[in-house]
């Protein structure tokens, strides 16, 4: 979830295999991340979000890890379809931030038929 | 229920020349949100306001100006556009910026796709 400047970081997987995203997040603050799913020429779509007195949080075909000790966060996305092919973002927030987001550099994932 | 609108979906200016982007959200959110994305990059937040008549610097406010024209509308001037302004830029909105540690979800509009040569 770093910064890359022009160059994504890659995801690619084959259709129907579990695909994991990881993201560092950079302030030990924070209490709040969510992950946000950006599809090509749209906005970024909500996809799940967890709070920082859980550990783990699923949602349908999506499940959310996050560990505070060394503050990185993962996305994990089970039998992966191509329509889940985007670029996915990672953000986090707290009051240190007024409660603004402040979002990773972000992951495309690509899968393959 | 369209959610987040934003007018224009592409622009092109001649560096120096104003626009207006426009912001429109149908959810009764009481907070919205200007960012500005770059290739490749994550979002970065120009500005927001966090309830109607009130509007605070992000990250990246300089260039920009925001006008929260009530509760619907939120619109982000460029006054002289630059080269580096361009971008494509995300309006979002969340029910509020949250306190007490509860943060509330944004939802994001379609972006408006802006080059300024």
């Amino acid at each position: 979830g770093e910064s890359v400047g022009l160059h994504l970081p890659t995801l690619s997987v084959q259709e129907g295999d579990n695909s994991i995203i990881n993201c560092a997040y950079s302030n030990s603050a924070s209490d709040y991340f969510i992950w946000y799913k950006q599809e090509s020429g749209k906005g970024p779509q909500f996809i799940i979000d967890i709070r920082s007195n859980m550990d783990k949080r699923q949602g349908q075909r999506v499940t959310v890890l996050l560990n505070k000790t060394v503050k990185h966060l993962s996305l994990q996305i089970a039998a992966t379809q191509p329509g889940d092919s985007a670029v996915y973002f990672c953000a986090e927030s707290g009051a240190h931030a007024g409660n603004m987001l402040t979002f990773g550099g972000g992951t495309r994932l690509m899968v393959k038929p | 229920n369209a959610g987040v609108t934003q007018t224009p979906k592409f622009q092109v200016l001649k560096t120096g020349q104003s626009m207006t982007l426009q912001c429109a959200q149908d959810m009764n959110h009481n907070s919205m949100y200007w960012y500005r994305q770059d290739p490749g990059m994550g979002l970065r937040l120009i500005y927001y306001s966090a309830s109607e008549g009130t509007t605070d610097k992000g990250e990246v406010p300089n260039g920009y100006n925001v006008s929260r024209l009530n509760k619907r509308e939120f619109s982000l001037r460029l006054e002289s556009a630059a080269p580096s302004q361009t971008s494509v830029y995300f309006c979002a909105s969340s029910a509020g910026t949250g306190g007490a540690g509860f943060i509330y979800e944004q939802y994001f509009g379609p972006g408006t796709r802006l080059t300024v040569t």
